[in-house]
């Protein structure tokens, strides 16, 4: 198993300020990806971060609004910038592991925006 | 294409019972996987099933995948309260790394 941890646990912010949200890997890996969580819905990929590399970014994600840098193989920050009300989700980071390429994930990021 | 799509979204049972949640997929894959999440929190990993496999057993937990059907199946035998949260699966494509979930069954086990 991979351990995955996740900084902050959860945040209150307003209107039009950003927030990062910063992720940690017990060992090296070569991909990590961010996922958001709309209230009551399902995982959805906001982009794959690859170090050394600009991260690959999904449709309806774009990185001046969701930055992420990747300075090692052990962790990865994504920021959520200029927030509204609609950026309000859970966001976890995960990472591949193992030779069946198990998916893990973090705690999550909780963020309410008002 | 959305991957992944569970059903019930939605199943309520009472504790000792069986709960079975179904997974239907789009396109090929190498392995499928299944996660439960409590109330907000994140995600945990349950089982891996491999493209060829046809089932697998983990404690209470019973999957199964039929990939002629693209289909899954997570059985958990004996339910207690602490089951209650929700269940992914999850589908990597074949070649790919792009993970795709489903919308996820809600499952309440009532004491």
């Amino acid at each position: 198993s991979a351990v995955i941890s996740q900084k902050p646990s959860r945040d209150i912010c307003q209107r039009g300020t950003s927030l990062t949200i910063q992720c940690q890997v017990d060992s090296q890996v070569t991909m990590m990806f961010w996922y958001r969580q709309q209230p009551g819905q399902s995982l959805t990929l906001i982009a794959t971060a690859n170090q050394g590399s600009e991260a690959t970014y999904e449709s309806g994600f774009v990185i001046d609004k969701f930055p992420i840098s990747r300075p090692n193989l052990t962790f990865s920050t994504l920021t959520v910038s200029n927030m509204s009300p609609e950026d309000s989700s859970i966001y976890l980071c995960s990472v591949l592991r193992g030779v069946q390429e198990t998916q893990y994930f973090g705690p999550g990021t909780r963020l309410l925006v008002l | 294409s959305q991957q992944g799509e569970e059903d019930p979204q939605a199943l309520s049972i009472q504790e000792g019972e069986n709960a079975t949640m179904n997974c239907s997929y789009k396109t090929s894959i190498n392995n499928l996987q299944w996660y439960r999440q409590n109330s907000g929190r994140g995600l945990v990993h349950l089982i891996l099933i491999r493209s060829n496999e046809r089932e697998k057993h983990s404690g209470r937990l019973r999957v199964t995948l039929d990939t002629s059907k693209k289909s899954s199946s997570l059985l958990i035998t004996a339910s207690r309260a602490a089951d209650t949260a929700s269940y992914f699966c999850a589908t990597p494509p074949t070649g790919g790394f792009k993970t795709i979930f489903g919308a996820g069954t809600r499952l309440f086990v009532k004491a």
